[in-house]
């Protein structure tokens, strides 16, 4: 069981589609993270939401765009994107943004771009 | 942009120690080191977190050498669902914001 819960837990999607994917924690965490994990590869950081700011931004493509509406929710929200988008987004949460603190991941939407 | 390296994959046997290593070169002077398991299908796990020289917790230990530039995860006496990959997260000090996970080490425990 895991306290970081996302939806949905697969996703198809064409090209033109916009859609969205969600997160929701009720720990009390004030860090939130989105993070891309290829097939066979580690995660890789794309954002991160401290006190439902955006503090961070790995040069992430436009594309997805990440929303915290409160300190329980996160979202990334996906419009035209490319087969190689095709990936597990996780994910995680955090007590503060201290980004080496222990963080709480989510089991991820796996995401499918036709 | 700096590594943070790990080999590829183990095997061990039920019942043995298990000690997987992550080189980190570029760690950053005051974080830690955590490491993570992850099953297949699922998000990563926190494990254990250290700072240097050694962790102990129900589950594993850590060893972390004074210069900081590697770390050994330690789990006694594998069992069969300890088979998963494991990684350790790593802030980077060459650039800003890079926190890196490890390249991962595929654990298979046989019986």
């Amino acid at each position: 069981d895991t306290e970081v819960t996302q939806t949905p837990k697969h996703l198809v999607m064409g090209m033109t589609n916009k859609k969205s994917l969600k997160c929701e924690q009720h720990m009390g965490h004030r860090a939130m993270y989105w993070y891309k994990q290829k097939a066979k590869k580690p995660p890789e950081l794309m954002f991160v939401y401290s006190y439902e700011k955006l503090s961070i931004n790995e040069s992430v493509p436009s594309r997805f765009s990440p929303e915290c509406p409160n300190s329980s929710l996160l979202n990334l929200h996906l419009h035209a994107l490319q087969p190689e988008d095709s990936a597990l987004y996780l994910c995680a949460s955090s007590p503060t943004g201290g980004l080496t603190q222990p963080q709480h991941f989510g089991d991820g939407t796996r995401l499918s771009i036709l | 942009l700096a590594k943070t390296t790990q080999p590829i994959s183990m095997d061990s046997y039920e019942g043995q120690e298990v000690n997987i290593t992550c080189s980190h070169n570029n760690i950053a002077t005051n974080d830690y080191i955590t490491w993570y398991q992850q099953f297949p299908s699922q998000g990563p796990r926190f494990i254990i977190q250290g700072y240097k020289t050694k962790v102990t917790n129900e589950v594993a230990s850590l060893f972390i050498p004074a210069d900081r530039k590697s770390s050994t995860l330690s789990l006694p006496r594998v069992s069969l669902s300890d088979t998963a990959v494991y990684y350790c997260l790593v802030f980077d000090q060459t650039g800003a914001n890079n926190l890196f996970f490890g390249t991962g080490t595929r654990l298979t425990v046989i019986p």
